[in-house]
């Protein structure tokens, strides 16, 4: 069974720039989670969808921060524009529903000069 | 928000060595879980604890669901080289219709060989 995707791997950008993240879930997998991975902590949930709609964005920066899961499955995450604090290890994962248990994907690096 | 507190911070130990690591918060939760990340991959699944004072086992690892609800701690024996990784805690409990996890802030383990 294939994992969960993201792409790409690393990401350098200045600070004001955009950038958009990749994830492909676990084929099936109804819930998707976006979580920001500050070096030195653990990750921290950004936005949870179920299927194609949010169930909880409350530590998304709406400001800047952007996300979308249009068919439920493929999402992306967007942030126009960066801050250098934005630098951190986004990580999506998948789970069959709600209570299941979440697989994460690699990552993607940001950093943000 | 939740927090978890999370201890020790690092270790570094012999190979062979037993390992001991913490996590406390002031929230209670319905799970607990341990996490493992290794550099360059997201967080995998070791153990989940899903009533409280549960002490569940798996190979070298072995957890406990306090019985407060408000901890967990997790143990390794006779550690090898391989456990080397950054262990999380995370917390979990229903919030808004989703089960929402809380990480703590990691143990990072080096094993000498």
């Amino acid at each position: 069974e294939a994992g969960v995707a993201q792409s790409p791997r690393y990401k350098i950008i200045e600070k004001r720039q955009s950038v958009a993240f990749w994830c492909n879930p676990i084929s099936g997998h109804a819930t998707l989670y976006w979580y920001q991975q500050i070096l030195g902590q653990g990750p921290k949930l950004l936005i949870q969808f179920q299927n194609n709609g949010v169930v909880d964005d409350s530590q998304l920066p709406k400001d800047r921060f952007s996300a979308e899961r249009l068919k439920g499955v493929d999402s992306t995450l967007k942030i126009q524009p960066a801050k250098l604090e934005d630098s951190a290890v986004y990580l999506c994962a998948s789970s069959l529903d709600f209570r299941a248990e979440q697989y994460f994907g690699p990552g993607t690096r940001l950093t943000v000069t | 928000g939740q927090q978890l507190n999370q201890s020790p911070q690092s270790m570094f130990i012999q190979e062979g060595e037993d390992v001991s690591m913490n996590c406390t918060s002031s929230s209670i939760f319905n799970t607990w879980l341990w996490y493992k990340q290794e550099p360059g991959e997201g967080p995998v699944l070791l153990i989940a604890l899903y009533k409280a004072g549960e002490l569940t086992s798996n190979g070298r690892l072995t957890a406990q669901f306090g019985i407060t609800r408000k901890d967990s701690f997790l143990n390794i024996s006779a550690s090898i080289p391989s456990d080397v990784g950054i262990y999380f805690c995370a917390g979990q409990l229903p919030q808004g219709g989703s089960e929402k996890l809380v990480f703590g802030k990691g143990t990072k383990l080096t094993v000498n060989p």
